[in-house]
């Protein structure tokens, strides 16, 4: 079974500080995301990376880069983390093309003081 | 644009009754449609999907989603709904263009009472 594997369960961070987030993934899949998850929202796409060194805005980039300098690890920066960036984060990879679906991490859950 | 609605936020049912958790979606051509859930603290697991073919899909734990083209939804079926069932399910789209990018609604919380 592919296994997306998130670094951190839990964060709590200050307000001001960098973050990151890391995502590892462990079945050569192209295509990596990450999404935040808010009651009410659903999961909403933040970044997504299509393959090595490759990056696309997703709808709430605001706030946040990411960096994809190997196929396996796709990490999540909050340059100046806020409040507001209080969320779960999920990543999830899948193969490029096709129908494949998308395989998830177990999330982290950012809180921000 | 692409966009999913799931238009409950709970759905509560009875241990042994049959569930419905709804989806319709709004996608230019044809869609790939798929269902998530999410137990407490976890990530999303992949229930079932449809691309083409039979409108009926089945999935795992005996889930499966009945897809119509004409009213544009996807939802979600058990014949008969057990406790350990609930949690927070998702319905997703994704286009046939280029991007691949899936398009996730709002969740529906599932709850099962005993």
């Amino acid at each position: 079974d592919v296994k997306v594997t998130q670094s951190s369960r839990y964060l709590v961070k200050r307000t001001g500080e960098k973050v990151f987030l890391e995502c590892v993934q462990d079945m050569d899949h192209e295509n990596m995301f990450w999404y935040r998850q808010d009651p009410g929202l659903g999961l909403r796409l933040i970044y997504f990376s299509y393959d090595v060194k490759m990056k696309e805005k997703g709808d709430i980039p605001e706030g946040y880069s990411v960096s994809r300098e190997k196929k396996e690890r796709f990490s999540l920066i909050l340059e100046s983390a806020s409040t507001n960036q209080t969320s779960m984060y999920l990543c999830a990879s899948r193969l490029s093309g096709g129908d494949y679906g998308y395989t998830f991490g177990s999330g982290t859950r950012l809180t921000v003081v | 644009a692409q966009s999913v609605a799931q238009p409950e936020d709970q759905v509560n049912v009875a241990e042994g009754n049959p569930l419905t958790v709804k989806c319709t979606y709004s996608v230019s051509g044809n869609p790939y449609l798929f269902w998530y859930v999410q137990y407490p603290n976890r990530g999303l697991q992949f229930l079932l999907k449809y691309i083409t073919g039979d409108n009926l899909v089945k999935g795992s734990y005996g889930f499966e989603a009945e897809f119509n083209k004409s009213q544009t939804s996807f939802h979600l079926k058990k014949p008969s709904a057990l406790v350990s069932d609930s949690a927070l399910y998702f319905c997703a789209v994704r286009g046939m263009d280029s991007s691949y990018k899936l398009i996730f609604g709002s969740g529906t919380r599932l709850l099962v009472r005993p």
